[in-house]
């Protein structure tokens, strides 16, 4: 089966580092995706990893370990308008994109 | 960032009545996805379709749902004799053909209310 795990909700202060994790067990894995989602609104993509490491994009970074089925999403200098769900998804064999439950994340100032 | 376009952006209906979701993606998309979101849960997949047929399929996706692309460039999303349970989010995405990287872009969603 397909099983998507991360943290429900996260609190963390403007301009801090957040780190939010995601565990994954599924089969076919290609990559994984994670998404930011304001509330009422569409998943936007925020980043997809294939290979093993640490990809940075600006503010956002996204790590990924095929071997321990781990990926986590960084933040830095944490803004107000980053509070949002984040989510997790994997990317399977058949194209489909199987998703987490969505990390909350709030940002206080 | 490529623009999905859904319609209606809010549709009530009566339980058992027959809806019709519209998504209308841009013109270079490979595949094309809907996804539905129940309130305070996860996003789940509901089909892929891919060379104007269904490439795959999820378990919610019964006799209920059908998909079609009525005109070349519009995909519709039907549902027969709706229930209360399909009160959600649906979401249309593609996944374009020059972005090597598998990304979905997510339309806007259409937020159906079953009463």
């Amino acid at each position: 089966g397909q099983n998507i795990d991360q943290p429900t909700e996260m609190t963390a202060t403007e301009g801090a580092i957040v780190q939010i994790n995601c565990t994954y067990q599924t089969s076919g894995f290609n990559g994984l995706f994670w998404y930011q989602q304001h509330a009422g609104e569409a998943p936007t993509f925020l980043s997809y990893n294939v290979l093993d490491g640490l990809e940075e994009k600006g503010r956002f970074s996204s790590f990924l370990s095929r071997s321990k089925g781990y990926s986590y999403l960084l933040l830095k200098e944490l803004q107000m308008k980053d509070s949002a769900s984040y989510l997790c998804a994997a990317h399977n064999a058949g194209n489909m994109l199987t998703f987490g439950g969505g990390t909350r994340l709030m940002v206080k100032p | 960032e490529p623009e999905v376009t859904q319609t209606p952006s809010h549709q009530v209906t009566q339980m058992g009545q027959e809806v019709i979701l519209r998504c209308v993606p841009i013109s270079n998309h490979l595949y094309f996805y809907w996804y539905r979101q129940i309130l305070g849960q996860k996003v789940e997949f509901l089909v892929s379709f891919y060379n104007n047929e269904i490439s795959e399929k999820s378990e919610i996706f019964d006799d209920q749902f059908s998909v079609e692309r009525p005109d070349g460039s519009n995909f519709t999303l039907k549902i027969r004799s709706t229930k209360l349970e399909d009160s959600a989010m649906y979401f249309c995405a593609v996944r374009l053909r020059d972005r090597g990287n598998n990304e979905q872009f997510f339309g806007p969603g259409t937020r159906l209310t079953v009463l």
